[in-house]
């Protein structure tokens, strides 16, 4: 299993402003996921982050909305940027160990909420 | 791509009660499926999970889930329900092979009452 900490664990932020999620896990994992679960809605795949290369991106979501760093194995980090209150929702960190037959790990998630 | 289908987007039972929850996934291929649990305050977290096998699959706290190939159905059970229980709870389904993402279904929150 892994352990993943997500910071913050909850934000009030102002519209037209930036919040900067960090993910951190307690092992090495090549593949990391940022989701999003807004209210009401099931999680959805932002992007998945890849160590030493750029982040992929699902269908609606985009770099300059969403910058995705993942400077090594155990650590990465989810910008959501220009705020506004659209973007509130609850953002998860998800990992997955092995590349066949494994589950995803989630994070507590960091719920946003935008002014 | 992939889709996730769950029927009961809120379900409450009294304890003792049998539970079911439907599962319908969209997909051809070979798939890999789970079902999470999110417990009030807490975050994701494994609750049963189906690779290959034996179609009727055992999960932590009595819960169990039956894949139909057939059906494209992955439906969570559990005979009878505690207030524990309470939660809302999420199916999901990847591709097989691979690092393949995974698409969840809307969820399906249980309340149980005592």
């Amino acid at each position: 299993s892994a352990v993943i900490s997500q910071k913050p664990s909850r934000d009030i932020c102002q519209r037209g402003t930036s919040l900067t999620i960090q993910c951190q896990v307690d092992s090495q994992v090549t593949m990391m996921f940022w989701y999003r679960q807004q209210p009401g809605q099931s999680l959805t795949l932002i992007a998945t982050a890849n160590q030493g290369s750029e982040a992929t991106y699902e269908s609606g979501f985009v770099i300059d909305k969403f910058p995705i760093s993942r400077p090594n194995l155990t650590f990465s980090t989810l910008t959501v940027s220009n705020m506004s209150p659209e973007d509130s929702s609850i953002y998860l960190c998800s990992v997955r160990q092995g590349e066949m037959n494994t589950e995803a790990f989630f994070g507590q998630g960091t719920r946003l909420t935008v002014v | 791509a992939q889709s996730v289908s769950q029927h009961n987007h809120h379900v409450i039972l009294s304890e003792a009660a049998s539970l079911e929850l439907g599962c319908n996934y969209s997909y051809g291929g070979t798939v890999n499926l789970f079902w999470y649990v999110q417990y009030p305050g807490q975050h994701l977290q494994l609750l049963l999970k189906y690779f290959s096998g034996d179609p009727l699959v055992k999960g932590i706290k009595g819960f169990e889930a039956e894949f139909i190939k057939s059906k494209f159905s992955f439906n969570l059970r559990k005979p009878s329900v505690q207030w524990s229980d309470t939660a809302e709870y999420f199916c999901a389904v990847t591709r097989s092979g691979g690092y393949q993402k995974v698409t969840f279904g809307i969820g399906t929150k249980l309340q149980v009452i005592p």
